[in-house]
């Protein structure tokens, strides 16, 4: 099993491009979600889904968009990037019934 | 809304001096409460998950303990390698409550 896998590990990007954050998981996990990490902030929110098909929103979702057209994959779409989305990204994945989350390895991205 | 607190902040502590981290929680009912650990650079890493106040878990020199209000982490004779951010995680069984709610973390260093 390979996890949860993120793409790419680092990015660099000019204020107003777009870019799309890859995540996928191998374990058949039902809920799959997307966080930022800054300093002194923890984690929070982006958007999260229970199944495909299936997305809503978290605590800080202006800015990105999701789609879930299957089970393992789970991407996160910066449509027109701005110096604020700075952050550190994490994907994570659980199932229904045991809701401990598995984390992938991070995509730090610099919005220049 | 679920709200979880973590404290201190930071901590620093020397080989063998043991300690203990808290983790304050307000949910309308608790479906879990989770602990991850955190090494710079790197996506959180399940720890623990307790379901009912007085349970508790053992994970070499961590031990994880619950009650209605609280859970607290405790590090029995520290070691350098256990230097890491601790994240605490609940979540409530209020309707859509699927993902967890994280606090901010404990960054603790154990100093050799």
């Amino acid at each position: 099993n390979a996890g949860v896998t993120q793409t790419p590990k680092f990015q660099v990007l000019k204020t107003g491009q777009s870019m799309t954050l890859q995540c996928a998981q191998d374990m058949n996990h039902e809920y799959m979600s997307w966080y930022r990490q800054d300093p002194g902030m923890g984690l929070r929110l982006i958007h999260y889904s229970v199944g495909a098909g299936i997305t809503d929103q978290g605590e800080v979702p202006n800015g990105y968009n999701v789609s879930r057209s299957t089970t393992e994959d789970f991407p996160l779409r910066l449509l027109s990037a701005a110096p604020s989305q700075t952050s550190v990204y994490f994907c994570a994945s659980s199932g229904r019934e045991e809701h401990e989350q598995f984390f992938g390895p991070g995509t730090r991205l610099t919005v220049l | 809304e679920d709200q979880v607190t973590q404290s201190p902040e930071a901590l620093r502590l020397q080989e063998g001096e043991s300690s203990s981290l808290n983790c304050s929680y307000t949910v309308s009912g608790l479906r879990g409460l989770f602990w991850y650990r955190q090494d710079p650079g790197k996506g959180p890493e399940f720890l623990f998950t307790l379901y009912s106040a007085g349970e508790e878990k053992e994970k070499e020199r961590l031990k994880a303990t619950l009650t209605k209000k609280e859970s607290f982490l405790h590090i029995t004779a520290p070691k350098p390698e256990d230097s890491a951010t601790y994240l605490c995680a609940v979540q409530g069984t209020s309707g859509g409550s699927y993902i967890p709610t994280f606090g901010r973390g404990t960054s603790l260093i154990v100093h050799p």
